[in-house]
């Protein structure tokens, strides 16, 4: 059964400041990876999405790295914004052609202006 | 790209009773999901939701507890039926379909409080 760990829990840091969160799965056999953010009341909002061929994807500020083989992908913020407040969710996909998601608990991260 | 509208956004329900959560999608999408967030937990997968057939739930849910409907390629329905306080999460609907372009989307949740 796969299993998804995101590290750390909660993370505070102040604004400008370049950060990385992290993402673990037990099973490397994965199809995809997404990265989300969850805003209260406001449900989840992709971010990025890693194909098993790929090794990372960026998107202005974020860039996400996937390396299937050791089991993780991180998450990097460049220059962080108040605005980059929320919680962070990483989910995998398990299986060509599976729209399953298994997601880990969320990264909260504050930034401080 | 595919916007969700999720209805209620939040409730408080008694114990015993049971809600039906709304999940509308802007155009038509082959599944739709529904997933649990307790508090402090990662997301759990309930069920998809097929149009036309019965969903499939997933391990430690049921369809007596959790009843879903897919009347259409656009909306779908998730029943909590006889609440106890340890039903009291958010709830949340999603939608995939080959034709978009990111894997899912995602409505905004219901949280629902059970006293």
């Amino acid at each position: 059964k796969q299993e998804v760990t995101q590290i750390p829990a909660a993370l505070s840091v102040p604004e400008g400041e370049n950060l990385v969160l992290n993402c673990s799965f037990t099973d490397s056999a994965i199809y995809n990876l997404q990265w989300f953010r969850q805003d209260p009341g406001k449900g989840l909002t992709s971010l990025l999405l890693i194909q098993s061929s790929q090794r990372e994807q960026t998107s202005g500020r974020l860039n996400a790295s996937l390396d299937k083989s050791s089991g993780r992908s991180t998450l990097y913020i460049a220059a962080s914004q108040p605005g980059d407040s929320a919680t962070y969710l990483c989910a995998v996909y398990s299986g060509a052609g599976s729209y399953q998601l298994t997601f880990g608990k969320g990264t909260k991260l504050s930034v401080i202006p | 790209s595919a916007v969700i509208s999720q209805k209620p956004s939040r409730d408080i329900c008694q114990r015993g009773t049971s809600l039906t959560i709304q999940c509308q999608v802007d155009s038509q999408v082959t599944m739709m999901f529904w997933y649990r967030q307790q508090p402090g937990q990662s997301l759990t997968l309930i069920a998809t939701a097929n149009q036309g057939s019965e969903a499939t739930y997933e391990s430690g849910f049921v369809i007596d507890k959790f009843p879903i409907s897919r009347p259409n390629l656009t909306f779908s329905t998730l029943t909590v039926s006889n609440m106890s306080p340890e039903d009291s999460s958010i709830y949340l609907c999603s939608v995939s379909d080959p034709g978009l372009a990111v894997s899912q989307y995602f409505g905004a949740g219901t949280r629902l409080s059970v006293l």
